[in-house]
């Protein structure tokens, strides 16, 4: 079964730095998505971006970018000039079959 | 992306009572399904709701504990039965889009708590 890992359970940042989130996932597919959500004190899941594995490139969403290593099986989220909005749980999550979740790390924006 | 609502935002059930969750959408889609957040945890998968036949349910999830419908293209009801305090959680709905290459867009949650 496929597994994802954040190693990260907790992350504090000031304000306007950089932050890199970490993820690594198992699977023994060739063809899946990578995604990255959000999930704000409000609860609401927001899709912050995502990754097909048959591209190299790596995706950019504004102040959001990916370093996908399809060899390593790693895939971390950087968030330039960090938002106290940027405040939440950040979920990384694998597509196969069906969704499947990493643990997520709690990311905290400090004034 | 379409726009997801629920119903209820949360709810405190007695235990051996049921709780039925709606999930609605604002445009037809073609993949609707429910998971389960546990307190301090990550999502889980329950179940894939198909339109017009019986749901398909992850390893751990039967029917009889969380039946779930889904009549049309828009709606979907999941209902958490037989409550224990076990089934305190965040339950969210999610939806695909057949334009949305494979992303899932989330409702805001039903957050219930059995005492």
């Amino acid at each position: 079964a496929q597994t994802v890992t954040q190693s990260q359970p907790e992350m504090s940042v000031q304000e306007a730095e950089t932050v890199t989130l970490s993820c690594t996932y198992d699977t023994s597919e060739s063809n899946y998505y990578l995604f990255w959500y959000k999930q704000p004190p409000s609860r609401q899941m927001i899709l912050v971006i995502r990754q097909e594995a048959y591209k190299q490139q790596n995706a950019t969403e504004n102040r959001f970018s990916v370093n996908f290593q399809k060899a390593a099986k790693s895939f971390s989220l950087k968030i330039s000039d960090s938002q106290l909005g940027d405040t939440a749980m950040y979920f990384c999550a694998y597509l196969s079959q069906k969704l499947v979740f990493g643990q997520g790390t709690r990311l905290t924006i400090n004034p | 992306s379409a726009v997801i609502s629920q119903k209820p935002s949360r709810d405190i059930c007695q235990r051996g009572t049921s709780l039925t969750i709606q999930c609605q959408v604002d445009s037809q889609v073609t993949m609707m399904f429910w998971y389960r957040q546990q307190p301090g945890q990550s999502l889980t998968l329950i179940a894939t709701a198909n339109q017009g036949s019986e749901a398909t349910y992850e390893s751990g999830f039967v029917i009889d504990k969380f039946p779930i419908s889904r009549p049309n293209l828009t709606f979907s009801t999941l209902t958490v039965s037989n409550m224990s305090p076990e089934d305190s959680s965040i339950y969210l709905c999610s939806v695909e889009e057949a334009k949305s290459y494979n992303e899932q867009f989330f409702g805001p949650g039903t957050r219930l708590t059995v005492l």
